[in-house]
């Protein structure tokens, strides 16, 4: 049972334009939402995080948008550069003792073009 | 402190054969985790650790797979008589005792493991 649906699976954007990946859960009890960025060959590292207690965060050109009624979150890039062609991950996980594991989507290969 | 440290980077061995791989964590992170990474996939959770203890283990570690935190610091991951479908990439994670459930993560660079 897949209990972090990812989408798209590939993007490309052109350089200035706005990236945006989409991630669906089913289970109630995540309470922690995270994206990853990986390059190839690297471990994946943080981008931004959210819970669901706000509906958006920002960092940066990074955006979270969050909906608990939906349970949906999204990332939004703003400005995309060259730079930000890599894997991202969405994950789902639970802030509090006794649970540790994090669940991730299949990631999207998000492509920025100049 | 340069991070999560994982060795060796790459490994290729012949199936049937016995691989070891190592996971220096953040030193004064407690909890250490190990996941897989299969092609085009995210990561999935194997098992995981606080201190020495091993608290969780993913149905995916079956009994060729074993790991160990013998002093709380460092931990190995073994898989014995290697299949061809153990080829993917093993990420080792660290988090500190400051932090809850699963936030903090910090992933080192992964052993990518090839079986031929």
């Amino acid at each position: 049972q897949q209990q972090v649906k990812q989408s798209p699976q590939s993007l490309i954007v052109q350089k200035g334009g706005i990236s945006i990946i989409n991630c669906a859960y089913e289970n109630t009890a995540f309470d922690y939402f995270p994206w990853y960025q990986q390059f190839p060959g690297k471990g994946p590292a943080l981008l931004i995080a959210i819970r669901p207690d706000v509906s958006e965060k920002k960092e940066g050109r990074f955006t979270i948008s969050f909906n608990k009624s939906a349970k949906q979150f999204s990332l939004h890039i703003m400005d995309s550069q060259p730079g930000d062609s890599a894997t991202y991950f969405c994950a789902a996980g639970v802030d509090g003792a006794g649970s540790y594991q994090l669940t991730f989507g299949k990631g999207t290969k998000l492509s920025v073009i100049p | 402190d340069t991070g999560v440290s994982q060795d060796p980077r790459h490994k290729i061995t012949k199936r049937g054969q016995n691989v070891t791989f190592r996971c220096d964590p953040i030193s004064e992170h407690n909890r250490l985790y190990w996941y897989r990474q299969t092609l085009g996939q995210g990561p999935e959770f194997l098992t995981y650790f606080q201190n020495e203890a091993q608290l969780e283990k993913s149905r995916l570690l079956s009994d060729r797979f074993s790991a160990e935190r013998p002093k709380g610091s460092f931990s190995t991951l073994e898989i014995q008589r290697t299949e061809q479908g153990d080829s993917a990439m093993y990420l080792c994670a660290s988090s500190p005792r400051s932090t809850q459930g699963a936030i903090g993560y910090t992933f080192g660079s992964g052993t990518r493991l090839t079986v031929v």
